[in-house]
């Protein structure tokens, strides 16, 4: 079956403007992460949706950032009036909810260059 | 607020010997997983070896063994018969009972041939 799916896989945008990271979990997943990873560094939490949960927004840097999951299923992550500090991989996850053992499987990832 | 520290940024270790990869985490909770993911250059995470922290046994993956030790707080990789394969990023990460999953800053491990 297909994997998360994230689109697109390299943005490049200019200062202040808007950008949508787009995430495709895998079906049946309720469970979707959020991560940045700047260059050589590790993944940075940024927010987590569990089925119809209030989502754990704790990791979101500022209030530029937002993020929603329609239907339970694909999820954007908006970043508002960006910052040359923004740029960084964006990494989403799935996994199935319920449980703490199963493992999140990860797209590719949107690398976004803000000039 | 859970941590997860790995304190070796870089690791090289030479083809077909053992290399073991260092992560502490801190926490107040009794009911969590450890995990081991990899991620080579393509920046796919790959799952290595997961642990539940009640279970006292030490989770193994062919090649791929954790040393978890629950009081110290500890949870080491050991990768045996190394490969050039294996050479990648490895991040250590935690997962609380509210299913948040929080990952070490990681360690790039080289394999000589």
């Amino acid at each position: 079956g297909a994997g998360v799916s994230q689109s697109p896989s390299n943005k490049v945008t200019e200062k202040g403007k808007d950008v949508e990271l787009r995430c495709d979990p895998i079906s049946g997943h309720t469970a979707l992460y959020w991560y940045r990873q700047s260059l050589g560094q590790g993944l940075e939490f940024l927010i987590y949706f569990q089925g119809n949960s209030a989502p754990d927004k704790s990791g979101l840097p500022s209030d530029r950032f937002s993020a929603e999951r329609t239907g339970g299923s694909v999820s954007t992550l908006t970043i508002q009036r960006t910052q040359q500090e923004d740029s960084a991989v964006y990494l989403c996850a799935s996994s199935l909810g319920g449980t703490g053992r199963s493992p999140l499987h990860f797209g590719n990832g949107t690398r976004l260059t803000v000039t | 607020a859970q941590t997860v520290t790995q304190s070796q940024p870089e690791m090289s270790v030479q083809e077909a010997e053992t290399v073991t990869l260092s992560c502490t985490y801190d926490t107040s909770e009794s009911d969590y997983y450890l995990f081991w993911y990899k991620q080579p250059p393509s920046r796919q995470m790959i799952l290595v070896i997961r642990q539940e922290a009640y279970k006292q046994q030490n989770a193994t993956e062919n090649r791929f063994s954790v040393n978890f030790q629950k009081a110290a707080k500890s949870f080491s990789l050991k990768i045996s018969d190394s490969q050039l394969g294996d050479a990648a990023m490895y991040f250590c990460a935690y997962r609380s009972a509210n299913l948040k999953l929080i990952f070490g800053q990681g360690t790039e491990l080289s394999v000589k041939p």
